[in-house]
């Protein structure tokens, strides 16, 4: 079966440092795979999204996370990070062939910033 | 682009009433719709898919008399909390995609609703 796993619940860098948060994907075909960002009592927001192509794709706010299909792994990362990046982080995946391409999430991660 | 509204964002209701919950895609049409409910530091729990003009398919667990959802049109998707308890207290967020069926289009996210049952 299909899973999402997010090492680490909770994330904590100092303001300016790298984040990197990482997801691992159990899959006999590559998915698409997807990073949003949950702001608290908010809806998700699109980070960024792999389909195909390139596999270093750039998001919004900075981010980026490349596909390694050797690793099954899609982690996220943002060189500097800023006290606004504080949030609940999900990856998830979906599948073209797979009932109506819902998606499978992580359990999150939740990235703290220190000043 | 791709705005998704959800609406009311907090509801406050005694055990017994029944709570309708609007999802509407803003500026783009949503074939597909989804409802999730997230719990307290969890992630999020995917109750039905819905697709315009048919009915909803309910993931396993989730009561569909319970929890009703309409699709009637392109850009409105609705869930209906039928007697709720106390049990039902959550944050549900609805989602919507443009394309298809199997697409490979993001899901957009409403900003979620928060329902207390007293």
């Amino acid at each position: 079966a299909q899973s999402v796993t997010q090492l680490g619940s909770h994330v904590s860098v100092s303001e300016g440092a790298l984040v990197l948060l990482r997801c691992n994907y159990s899959s006999s075909v590559p998915p698409y795979l997807f990073w949003y960002v949950q702001y608290p009592n908010q809806g998700l927001q699109l980070l960024l999204k792999y389909t195909t192509g390139a596999t270093l794709v750039k998001g919004i706010n900075g981010f980026e996370a490349e596909f390694k299909k050797s690793e099954t792994s899609f982690h996220l990362t943002k060189p500097s990070a800023h006290m606004s990046d504080a949030a609940e982080y999900f990856c998830a995946v979906s599948f073209s062939y797979n009932q109506g391409g819902k998606l499978i999430f992580g359990q999150g991660t939740e990235l703290s910033v220190k000043p | 682009g791709a705005v998704v509204s959800q609406h009311p964002s907090w509801v406050i209701c005694k055990s017994g009433t029944s709570v309708k919950i609007e999802c509407r895609s803003l500026d783009f049409q949503a074939t597909t719709m989804f409802w999730y409910r997230q719990f307290p530091k969890q992630s999020l729990m995917l109750m039905a898919t819905s697709n315009e003009g048919s009915k909803a398919t309910y993931e396993q667990g989730v009561e569909k008399d319970k929890f009703l959802i309409n699709h009637a049109s392109l850009t409105l998707s609705t869930l209906t909390v039928t007697s709720a308890h106390p049990e039902d207290s959550s944050f549900y967020i609805c989602s919507a995609r443009e394309g298809r069926l199997f697409s490979n289009q993001p899901q957009h996210f409403g900003d979620g609703t928060r329902l207390s049952i007293l």
